[in-house]
């Protein structure tokens, strides 16, 4: 059964701190992974990696795709309070196009 | 642009009964998938519609049923509402352009409340 799985869980961090949030996922016939970041209802869409693009970088954020360990990881580098949020992982296989499987999320908050 | 439209924001009903939740894409996105996201976790699919025709279903009961419209708006119906179907219920949409890969963008959602 495809799977996703998030950690940490929760962190508290204080703002100016870098954050590193992990998923790892088994899916068959990877396609794409996607971060999203959900701060009060809806998930607002952050990076796509897939095969051809597994490296993305935006401002102070920035993921990776490790496709031999079956992972990313999302970076966040000098948090501000703003960052505080649920983010969220998902991917989608090949074998079953527009379901993505989510993660539980990583409840991130950024103190002042 | 406008984004992704959902209503109701929220919604209270009562065990027994029946709801309807609607859904109107990004403007040429032609792709429509609702997802149940239960407090403390990551949405699960439910159903995702392009061009009319259920695509893809998720394991949710037969209760749960769909349909999308001419003008790709969508809406999920919930009969015989149970305690466990209070949720956020979120819609995404995307272009859907065949074999390349497609973002979905997600609605503000629906907070139902099932007493």
């Amino acid at each position: 059964e495809d799977k996703v799985v998030q950690s940490p869980l929760s962190l508290v961090v204080h703002e100016g701190d870098t954050v590193t949030l992990n998923c790892s996922y088994e899916v068959t016939n990877f396609r794409s992974l996607l971060w999203y970041k959900q701060e009060k209802k809806a998930p607002t869409f952050l990076f796509m990696l897939t095969s051809s693009g597994i490296e993305k970088k935006s401002g102070r954020l920035s993921s990776i795709l490790d496709k031999k360990e079956l992972s990313s990881i999302l970076n966040i580098t000098a948090t501000q309070t703003g960052d505080s949020a649920i983010y969220l992982c998902a991917v989608e296989s090949t074998s079953n196009t527009g379901k993505l499987i989510f993660g539980q999320g990583t409840t991130l908050q950024v103190k002042p | 642009d406008a984004g992704v439209t959902q209503s109701p924001t929220h919604l209270i009903k009562t065990r027994g009964q029946h709801v309807t939740l609607r859904c109107s894409p990004i403007s040429g996105h032609k792709s429509v998938s609702w997802y149940q996201q239960v407090l403390g976790q990551g949405p699960q699919f439910i159903f995702q519609y392009y061009e009319k025709e259920e695509r893809g279903r998720g394991n949710f009961p037969d209760r749960f049923s769909a349909r999308q419209f001419p003008n790709y708006s969508s809406e999920l119906n919930v009969n015989a509402l149970l305690l466990g179907d209070s949720a956020l219920y979120l819609c995404a949409s995307s272009l859907a352009r065949g074999r390349s890969t497609d973002t979905q963008y997600f609605g503000p959602g629906t907070r139902l409340t099932v007493l």
